[in-house]
């Protein structure tokens, strides 16, 4: 079982603020590190997959960024927006066995009016 | 494409039964899996497989078992449905490696709560 950390677990924040969390991973046997978003009563939808360290991936408002060699991954939204309220996951896939993802607890974010 | 699809949405069952919950998907995917998520957990997986004919288990496969004759279909089968089995189990699949990272990603189906009493 690899030990996959997100924080915070929860946050909310004002309508047009923008926000970052954070994913630790072990930073041996690296292979990949995705990103999911999951929506209350919906399945998770894939963000991001990262593999290279350094990378920066942006879809809209939200970009995520990647340090394999300290073993960290942050999700940031800009200017959040209501329909960014949802819960965000991510998994880190090992080499040894990069089609099994350990998968964080999540981080939940709500976006108050 | 439906994509992944999942049946039942809901289920109660009673300590002791058995049930079948049904996967199916319509991509051609190679892998498939078994998760659940119990609150504050995130996803723990159950069993996956590799293509038809091979299965193995994951994190937290007790109780629990599958089979895959098929491409696009993977059940997970209770047999002795305990409190504990009480979560929502979520299947998911993904291509053959090979491509760009993205193909890498895990399609989800909408999920199954269950409930055992």
């Amino acid at each position: 079982i690899l030990n996959v950390e997100q924080s915070p677990q929860s946050l909310h924040v004002q309508e047009g603020d923008s926000t970052n969390f954070t994913c630790s991973f072990p930073s041996s046997n690296f292979y990949a590190l995705h990103w999911y978003r999951w929506e209350t009563a919906k399945s998770p939808e894939a963000l991001f997959v990262m593999t290279l360290n350094g990378d920066e991936k942006k879809k809209g408002r939200i970009s995520a960024t990647l340090n394999t060699k300290e073993g960290y991954s942050y999700l940031y939204i800009k200017g959040s927006q209501p329909e960014d309220s949802a819960t965000y996951l991510c998994a880190f896939a090992p080499s040894s066995n990069d089609y099994k993802l350990s998968f964080g607890a999540g981080t939940t974010v709500t976006v108050r009016a | 494409n439906a994509g992944v699809t999942q049946t039942p949405k809901f289920r109660i069952l009673k300590i002791g039964q058995s049930m079948t919950l049904q996967c199916t998907q319509d991509m051609n995917h190679n892998y498939m899996y078994w998760y659940r998520q119990d609150p504050g957990m995130g996803l723990k997986l159950i069993y996956y497989s590799v293509g038809a004919g091979i299965t193995d288990k994951g994190e937290v496969p007790n109780g629990y078992n599958v089979s895959r004759s098929t491409t696009e279909d993977f059940p997970l089968r209770l047999e002795l449905a305990a409190p504990s089995q009480t979560s929502v189990y979520f299947c998911a699949s993904r291509r053959l490696a090979g491509g760009p990272s993205s193909y890498n990603e895990q399609f989800f189906g909408p999920g199954t709560r269950l409930t055992v009493l």
